[in-house]
């Protein structure tokens, strides 16, 4: 079993839908979550991090359920801008681990 | 502002020649990380290091050597490339290991 695992998608949601991205994760002593997204053929970059009080940045929402390792990321109104790979980071001691990400596409 | 610098960004390799990949930060991190992203897989771990003179092994280290002579650069090594190592490598770094992974374009390798 992948310590990290994720739907790939894709997703394909017209503009302002609301989408929702799980990641389920194996490590019960994981410390920290993140959100990256990423653009083709691009380095990934930090889109949110993920708190146990679950947080809000604007349009998008993480949520950390550490008693079913579970984390989710939820869009609203969603922009064609948003068309990317989600990825799911959790973090050990030391190591980040990825998920195999989420291809979401929004269409006019 | 550099931040992460990976050289080279493109190679081509025929199989069992090697080669190195420098990353380079200037931001001071004590940790470093290098990744292979292949379609469908996601990234994966190949190394990392949390301070000068450290190295670890991550998920997929096999076929790879790295090493942290200096804080600022964490070098990637393929002694004897295999065509199963044709991928994306992306370097990055963090302050304190808990924050924001700073990541480098990429290096893109095919080995023939």
């Amino acid at each position: 079993r992948k310590e990290v695992e994720q739907d790939p998608g894709p997703f394909n949601v017209p503009e302002g839908a609301t989408v929702a991205f799980n990641c389920t994760y194996s490590n019960s002593a994981s410390q920290s979550f993140f959100w990256y997204r990423q653009d083709c053929r691009k380095e990934p970059k930090l889109l949110m991090s993920v708190y146990s009080s679950g947080n809000e940045d604007g349009r998008f929402t993480a949520q950390l359920n550490r008693a079913s390792q579970y984390i989710s990321l939820l869009i609203r109104d969603s922009k064609l801008s948003d068309s990317a790979t989600y990825l799911c980071v959790v973090k050990g001691t030391d190591k980040l681990i990825f998920g195999t990400g989420t291809r979401l596409q929004v269409f006019p | 502002n550099a931040g992460v610098t990976q050289t080279p960004k493109f190679r081509v390799l025929k199989t069992g020649q090697s080669m190195t990949l420098l990353c380079a930060q200037d931001m001071n991190h004590e940790y470093m990380y290098w990744y292979r992203q292949d379609p469908g897989m996601g990234l994966r771990l190949i190394h990392y290091s949390v301070g000068e003179g450290t190295t670890a092994k991550g998920e997929v280290p096999d076929g790879y050597n790295v090493s942290r002579l200096k804080k600022q650069n964490f070098l990637l090594g393929l002694e004897s490339a295999a065509p199963s190592q044709t991928s994306v490598y992306f370097c990055a770094s963090t302050g304190t290991g808990a924050g924001e992974l700073f990541f480098g374009e990429g290096s893109r390798l095919t080995v023939l």
